[in-house]
């Protein structure tokens, strides 16, 4: 099946910094999210990116399909970003498959 | 809509007893519904999935199985629990067609003694 790696595992950085956080995945894919996980486990939705880019905010993603990666930014770096990103895909010739997700990256922003 | 609810949302439970969670989605019909594990530490593992009523995948051998007796209904059973079963258990559901956004409920945190 299709392999996905999140870098880097770990990020510290301070309040009002930003960050660039690299999901390679090793197949063609149909789908592709961006995923923040909140204290309490809930996996909220950030991008939906199989390809392209979009925004939202003080956050950005770029997925560059063709070379089978994709970048998640977050600029301005507040506390309340802190938290696991995940991202996920889905392989485009596998037919009726789930997500498979990355080990996420595990953030904190400190004040 | 993409609410969806999973209950019970925490449960502790000694090894070898029966397990059922159950997801209830509202929104789209016809969805895709889908549960994944994490174990603690670790990234999300898809276990089943559902194109429809009665209609399961098992994407995992283990010691689980699935149901799903309504279009908008999604169980996960165990009939004996194991340590191992312990983790964060989460539905998910995407509009039908597999290349459609998928959005997460809010999980069960199982814990086998």
């Amino acid at each position: 099946g299709i392999q996905v790696e999140q870098s880097p595992p770990d990020l510290i950085l301070q309040e009002g910094a930003n960050s660039t956080l690299r999901c390679n995945f090793s197949d063609s894919v149909n789908n592709l999210q961006w995923f923040h996980q909140n204290p309490w486990g809930q996996l909220i939705n950030l991008f939906y990116i199989p390809s392209g880019t979009k925004q939202n905010g003080r956050l950005s993603a770029t997925t560059v399909a063709t070379e089978r990666y994709s970048l998640l930014y977050i600029s301005s770096s507040q506390t309340t970003d802190s938290g696991v990103y995940f991202c996920a895909a889905m392989y485009s010739g596998g037919g009726a498959d789930g997500l498979t997700f990355g080990k996420g990256t595990h953030l904190i922003i400190q004040p | 809509s993409q609410t969806i609810h999973q209950w019970p949302a925490t449960l502790v439970q000694p090894v070898g007893s029966p397990l059922s969670l159950e997801c209830t989605v509202e929104g789209t019909s016809n969805p895709n519904l889908y549960w994944y594990r994490q174990a603690a530490g670790r990234g999300l593992q898809l276990l089943f999935y559902s194109v429809g009523i009665g209609q399961i995948s098992s994407e995992v051998p283990q010691n689980l199985s699935a149901s799903r007796p309504q279009d908008r209904q999604f169980i996960l059973s165990s009939k004996k629990l194991l340590l191992s079963d312990s983790g964060f258990y989460l539905c998910a559901k995407s509009r039908d067609g597999w290349y459609n956004e998928q959005f997460f409920g809010p999980g069960t945190r199982l814990t086998v003694l």
